[in-house]
């Protein structure tokens, strides 16, 4: 059971490049969101989805878009890289509406933009 | 809306030590709370969390927490720190299916 894989782990971006985080997971999970994490911001949440052709925005949404057409995939693209984007980024999935479950994460993905 | 503060963004204690990492949240509704850990350049785990089951809330790796409506706290602690146990820790609140997390806080254990 790999839980949740995100890809790639590590990325150098140029400013104004794009580019595609993958996130899957194997849980069936109905609910998946992004995260960044920022030093002393925790993680933000920057799009969710509460099950497939359905997304919404988060807290920081701005610069991402998200889609999810199926069940396990949950990508999140940046469409014009910009050094403000430099972060690291997490995929988590959980069950929908079962608020005493947890939720888990992805191993991250380390975005620099020169 | 709900929210959660962890206070103090950096502890310090030595092996052997008391550890109290701290969580305050604000929740118009009972709350279902979280600690995650995160380890370094590692992504997040689940140490325990609190449904309303019991206040004391015991997790992995000899963490727990305990609920206090009262103090709207879900502090962690451990009795005795390891040296492995230095990681980043985050509180968490769940808000229908988002989940809201605190600043983090670091944990450093001295040998």
């Amino acid at each position: 059971n790999a839980g949740v894989t995100q890809t790639p782990k590590f990325q150098v971006l140029k400013t104004g490049q794009s580019m595609t985080l993958q996130c899957a997971q194997d849980m069936n999970h109905e609910y998946m969101s992004w995260y960044r994490q920022d030093p002393g911001m925790g993680l933000r949440l920057i799009h969710y989805s509460v099950g497939a052709g359905i997304t919404d925005q988060g807290e920081v949404p701005n610069g991402y878009n998200v889609s999810r057409s199926t069940t396990e995939d949950f990508p999140l693209r940046l469409l014009s890289a910009a050094p403000s984007q430099t972060s690291v980024y997490f995929c988590a999935s959980s069950y929908r509406d079962r608020m005493n479950t947890e939720a888990f994460f992805g191993q991250g993905t380390r975005l620099t933009v020169v | 809306a709900q929210s959660v503060t962890q206070l103090g963004s950096h502890v310090s204690v030595s092996e052997g030590a008391l550890v109290l990492l701290r969580c305050n949240y604000s929740s118009s509704v009972p709350p279902y709370l979280f600690w995650y850990v995160q380890y370094p350049n590692q992504g997040l785990q689940l140490l325990l969390k609190y449904t309303s089951a019991a206040t004391l809330v015991k997790g992995i790796n000899g963490f727990e927490a305990e609920f206090k409506k009262s103090e709207t706290s879900f502090h962690l602690t451990k009795p005795s720190a390891h040296m492995s146990d230095a990681a980043e820790y985050f509180c968490a609140v769940r808000v229908r299916n988002k989940l809201i997390f605190g600043q983090g806080t670091e944990l450093s254990v001295k040998p």
